[in-house]
């Protein structure tokens, strides 16, 4: 158990439609981190967040937004389903950085979408 | 983002060491060496991580080139838990906005009872 939680595990929805994915980090973690993992691109880096700001984006869709709230959550939302973006969505979090260090990420156990 | 080669997939036989190997030819001088891996069902996990010298933790050992062109991450003694995706990973030091992962197709392990 990393100590990262997702909600749900699975969600299954139609075409069209919008979804929010839950991420709670690890208690004392300031950064989260949201990935992608579909059959054709392997695991890709969507977004991060540290301490309530946006910190990063790697290749997320204008259709994707996400937010980290005040108590250090992150919510993922997906809106205008398309059948590909029928993928498993991890979210990770991370220890506040020291300069000149890297971090170590701590995943969650990610959510399965299914868009029909 | 310097690139890493590993090979496709591995056999092992349960209870035998096993030796990952990944290519870095790019690799920077401050570029630390990471190791996920990702079990089937589940999200990606720390294994080891190092920068020049070799180390190791209860998971396993890393053991990097002296010219650091290249890594073996060595799993001591094999489990059929051990079947998994492993990922080499270089990263750079803290940089705003670079604290990403990021995955190439890794090396499947497969570990034969």
């Amino acid at each position: 158990d990393s100590g990262v939680t997702q909600t749900p595990k699975h969600l299954i929805t139609a075409t069209g439609q919008r979804v929010t994915l839950r991420c709670s980090p690890r208690s004392g973690d300031l950064s989260v981190y949201w990935y992608q993992q579909s059959l054709d691109q392997g695991l890709q880096f969507l977004i991060q967040y540290y301490n309530g700001e946006e910190r990063a984006k790697g290749n997320i869709l204008e259709r994707f937004s996400a937010q980290q709230f005040p108590d250090l959550h992150s919510e993922l939302n997906l809106s205008s389903l398309e059948l590909g973006d029928s993928a498993l969505y991890f979210c990770a979090s991370s220890v506040r950085l020291t300069s000149g260090t890297t971090d170590t990420q701590y995943f969650g156990p990610g959510t399965r979408l299914t868009v029909l | 983002d310097a690139k890493t080669t590993q090979p496709n997939s591995m056999e092992s036989n349960e209870e035998e060491p096993v030796h990952l190997p990944c290519n870095h030819s790019t690799i920077s001088g401050t570029d630390y060496i990471h190791w996920y891996r990702q079990l089937p069902s589940q999200g990606p996990e720390y294994v080891i991580h190092g920068l020049t010298s070799n180390v190791n933790n209860r998971m396993a050992s890393l053991a990097i080139a002296e010219d650091r062109k290249s890594s073996t991450l060595i799993l001591h003694r094999a489990t059929l838990r051990d079947a998994a995706v492993y990922y080499c990973i270089l990263r750079s030091p803290t940089n705003f906005g670079n604290e990403k992962l990021t995955f190439g197709t890794g090396t499947r392990l497969t570990i034969i009872p």
